[in-house]
């Protein structure tokens, strides 16, 4: 069946750094794959998505392209900031008509000031 | 403000009680889902519906049924409340079609289930 992989957390870094979250996937067709934010005692937000190969998705600074060659979604962020401290979501949805998610298990990221 | 709303937002049960869960959404969309969330094992889908008035299982739906009576509304019943159930429950919407590529779906703020 489909699945997602995601590094595990935490995540420690300090204000202003770069942030890499790594997000592999095993699909049997072509899904759309998306990135939701999870901040401290809220449900899930979308962060950002794409919807096929080479896409590039992109929200306050986060970016993740779609790699089918390498079957992965990483999340970057060029300079983090304290508000970004949250738990991040890697997700597909196969293009089965459905939009049934598939999340992974998430990785938690603290930013320090 | 629109979304999906979720009572209660705390509860704990004794082993061997029954809860229902509700989850209202005021956004017309027409699928709605189920999830628990536990440290360690991300998101994993209980039930979910694709209309008013039908259901279907997700990855663990044992011990768990849901009803949607309402469009708005998807409701999740414990009959007999175990420990392995304490987790944070979460229910989501989302529209049908390429908008739910768009929007994503909508998620509630979560309940909190603890089963002594």
């Amino acid at each position: 069946g489909d699945s997602v992989t995601q590094m595990e957390g935490p995540v420690t870094l300090s204000e202003e750094a770069f942030l890499t979250i790594n997000c592999t996937y095993t699909a049997t067709g072509y899904p759309s794959l998306f990135w939701y934010v999870q901040y401290p005692g809220e449900g899930l937000q979308l962060l950002l998505k794409a919807t096929k190969a080479d896409d590039k998705g992109s929200n306050k600074g986060f970016e993740a392209t779609y790699r089918k060659e390498t079957t992965s979604f990483h999340l970057e962020k060029g300079s983090v900031q304290v508000s970004d401290s949250a738990v991040y979501f890697c997700a597909l949805s196969e293009d089965t008509g459905f939009q049934k998610l598939v999340f992974g298990t998430g990785t938690r990221l603290l930013v320090s000031p | 403000n629109a979304g999906v709303t979720q009572t209660p937002k705390f509860r704990v049960l004794k082993t061997g009680q029954s809860m229902t869960l509700l989850c209202a959404q005021d956004m017309n969309h027409e699928y709605m889902y189920w999830y628990r969330q536990d440290p360690g094992m991300g998101l994993r889908l209980i039930h979910y519906s694709v209309g008013e008035g039908t259901t279907a299982k997700g990855e663990v739906p044992d011990g768990y049924n849901v009803s949607r009576l309402k469009k708005q509304n998807f409701l999740l019943g414990l009959e007999s409340a175990a420990p392995s159930q304490t987790s944070v429950y979460f229910c989501a919407s989302s529209p049908t079609g390429m908008y739910a590529y768009d929007y994503g779906y909508t998620f509630g703020s979560g309940t909190r289930l603890t089963v002594v």
